[in-house]
């Protein structure tokens, strides 16, 4: 059973970089890809990005280069750094798995986002 | 970025009754779109993939269809536990992007 659980700090100062890691058990970082979600309070999801074992990254741009996601996977874990935050970064934090396999009929890539970590709430406040 | 809208934001309905949930992609995603549940104070919760494929363990009572632009997501015969949030995911290219979620009510 594949389990993905986030921790770091719940309290983050404006201006200050948020640090989240993601531990994973029951699989290897080293397959599949990891990904960051967050949900602002009464809000849906926002994509944050995802990094591969290799170490690339693919950010989404709306968070205009304050994002860097490593990997490290002698912990088999991954992190999320988003530096300069303000209260608008305030949210529950989710680490998922996007996992894929190639479909036999059509050769195309099959993507999903399977598991996901509990969540954690990181609030941005003096 | 790919912008999926879904309709409706809201939705009441009884327990027993059928349920028809849309997300439309703003450009063409094959089938590469998910369905997503979420209760509150949950992480969401994977229920199909590829448009159309029930993840393991998903009650059969939900099922999607659609490819391109215009996708569903059917709940027939409501249980009480399905009262909650529905995401769809396109995951055709990046960034990912999320629709806005509808919120499933009992009436």
């Amino acid at each position: 059973q594949v389990e993905l659980k986030e921790s770091g700090p719940g309290l983050v100062r404006p201006s200050e970089t948020l640090s989240l890691t993601c531990t994973v058990s029951g699989d290897s970082v080293n397959d599949h890809y990891w990904h960051w979600i967050r949900q602002s309070p009464g809000k849906g999801l926002e994509w944050l990005g995802y990094i591969y074992y290799s170490g690339a990254a693919t950010y989404n741009p709306s968070l205009r280069g304050r994002v860097a996601m490593s990997i490290d996977t002698s912990r088999n874990t991954f992190s999320l750094n988003l530096n300069s935050v303000t209260a608008a970064d305030t949210a529950v934090y989710y680490c998922a798995r996007e996992a894929f396999k190639v479909d036999d009929t059509t050769a195309s890539v099959i993507y999903w986002f399977d598991p996901w970590g509990q969540g954690t709430l990181v609030t941005v406040s003096s | 970025a790919i912008q999926m809208t879904q309709s409706p934001s809201s939705l009441s309905a009884s327990v027993g009754d059928r349920v028809i949930i849309t997300c439309r992609a703003s450009q063409g995603i094959r089938k590469d779109l998910g369905w997503y549940q979420q209760r509150p104070g949950k992480a969401p919760k994977l229920l199909i993939y590829d448009a159309s494929t029930l993840q393991g363990g998903v009650p059969s009572r939900f099922s999607g269809s659609g490819s391109g632009t215009d996708f569903t997501l059917t709940i027939s015969g409501l249980e009480p536990e399905d009262f909650a949030t529905y995401y769809c995911l396109q995951v055709y290219n990046y960034p990912r992007t999320f629709g806005q979620g509808t919120k499933l009510e009992i009436k």
